[in-house]
């Protein structure tokens, strides 16, 4: 089937500009995640949904992170008044439970340049 | 919190030969898993292997095996009869047994090169 899906590949936007990232899971898959790759940081852990819910939110960079995720399914990224610090990788995985050791499956990402 | 250090920032093996790279991590807990992801040039992270702290057995999937101490804190991945599309960076990660929002923590990576 399907694999996880993420859009837009690329996204150059202006400083102070708001983005919206996608991410289309794997169907069936109850959790969904996110996390930033950047070349100073590495790989960070930014929030989890299981079903519509996210628990804690607390690994969202700042305020001007949000994320929601509708009817179980596709969820979005949401970056207000963008700073040139936000420019990174931005993956999204999903695993069916989140329970367990089951796989997360990975996106393959949107890079996201603010200039 | 729990923190994943790789200390190679680069490897580079001859194909056919083996390589061994190396994942220490910290942690209080007792139950987690440990995992290594493959991420070539097209960013697709791709799950390699994968090892549950409880099972003392080392997991293996073909040609890719891990050496996995947990007194001393260590998850190494060695790779056998190294191929050219091995060629890409390798994540070490962590995942609690929490039962709830078990996000992974990542090392920096490991560059791996695949010299023909």
């Amino acid at each position: 089937g399907a694999g996880v899906s993420q859009s837009p590949s690329n996204k150059v936007t202006e400083k102070g500009k708001d983005v919206e990232l996608r991410c289309d899971p794997i169907s069936g898959h109850t959790a969904l995640y996110w996390y930033r790759q950047s070349l100073g940081q590495g790989l960070e852990f930014l929030i989890y949904f299981q079903g519509n819910s996210a628990p804690d939110k607390s690994g969202l960079p700042s305020d001007r992170f949000s994320a929601e995720r509708t009817g179980g399914s596709v969820s979005t990224l949401t970056i207000q008044r963008t700073q040139q610090e936000d420019s990174a990788v931005y993956l999204c995985a999903s695993s069916r439970t989140s329970g367990d050791s089951y796989e997360q499956y990975f996106g393959p990402g949107t890079r996201l340049t603010v200039t | 919190a729990q923190t994943v250090t790789q200390s190679q920032p680069e490897m580079s093996v001859q194909e056919a030969e083996t390589v061994t790279l190396s994942c220490t991590y910290d942690t209080s807990e007792s139950d987690y898993y440990l995992f290594w992801y493959k991420q070539p040039p097209s960013r697709q992270m791709i799950l390699v292997i994968r090892q549950e702290a409880y099972k003392q057995q080392n997991a293996t999937e073909n040609r890719f095996s891990v050496n996995f101490q947990k007194a001393a804190k260590s998850f190494s991945l060695k790779i056998s009869d190294s191929q050219l599309g091995d060629a890409a960076m390798y994540f070490c990660a962590y995942r609690s047994d929490g039962g709830g929002a078990d996000g992974l923590t990542f090392g920096k990576g490991t560059h791996l090169i695949i010299q023909p």
